[in-house]
């Protein structure tokens, strides 16, 4: 039983390239999220899905795209990267569709756009 | 908007003593979460408490919450230095889950 599985755990990117962040569970939960997370900052959630073939935006959607197509898979894209989007990036997961229930973080991807 | 608002930004304490940590928030809510960050990683679920619960305990933690002023509180009994770390609470409305900017817990040994 992994729990949340993200890849890469780091990458450095030149601005206007697009890359994937992976993130998988393996707890057949509904709930799957992604967050950045800047000094100061705290986490901000970008996109959220409540189950497969279904997403929505979250607090900082611009510039990235989700799709949830399995159960298990949520992977993040960035379209065309800036250096703004230089951050940690943490996917999460939970039983259930609203707060019942913990999350379940992954180790997080820390980007690096130049 | 950030929906959940901890207070105080930062503390530091003394091994042996007692921490607490504050979150607010704006809007009604089904439950709150803490969660705490080690340096580098991901978040860690520490405790849920649900809107009609006003008290909760797990080990060492102990978290209060006040419905009609909108806040919860987090202590952390005889703290230890593997306790330095950031504290998260977690609030949210529907599936939008938010969280607040955190605390950061020093623990001096």
């Amino acid at each position: 039983n992994a729990g949340v599985t993200q890849t890469p755990k780091f990458q450095v990117l030149k601005t206007g390239q697009s890359m994937t962040l992976q993130c998988a569970q393996d707890m057949n939960h509904e709930y799957m999220s992604w967050y950045r997370q800047d000094p100061g900052m705290g986490l901000r959630l970008i996109h959220y899905s409540v189950g497969a073939g279904i997403t929505d935006q979250g607090e900082v959607p611009n510039g990235y795209n989700v799709s949830r197509s399995t159960t298990e898979d949520f992977p993040l894209r960035l379209l065309s990267a800036a250096p703004s989007q230089t951050s940690v990036y943490f996917c999460a997961s939970s039983y259930g569709r609203l707060l019942n229930s913990p999350l379940h973080f992954g180790n997080g991807t820390r980007l690096t756009v130049t | 908007s950030q929906q959940g608002e901890e207070d105080p930004q930062a503390l530091s304490i003394q091994e042996g003593e007692n921490a607490t940590m504050n979150c607010s928030y704006k809007t009604s809510i089904n439950n709150l979460q803490w969660y705490r960050q080690n340096s580098g990683r991901g978040l860690v679920h520490l405790i849920l408490i649900r809107s009609n619960e006003r008290e909760k305990h797990s080990g060492r933690l102990r978290v209060t919450l006040d419905t009609s002023k909108k806040s919860s509180s987090l202590l952390i009994t005889a703290s230890r230095a593997a306790d330095t770390a950031s504290y998260f609470c977690l609030t949210g409305a529907n599936s939008k889950l938010t969280f607040g900017k955190g605390i950061t817990l020093s623990v001096r040994p």
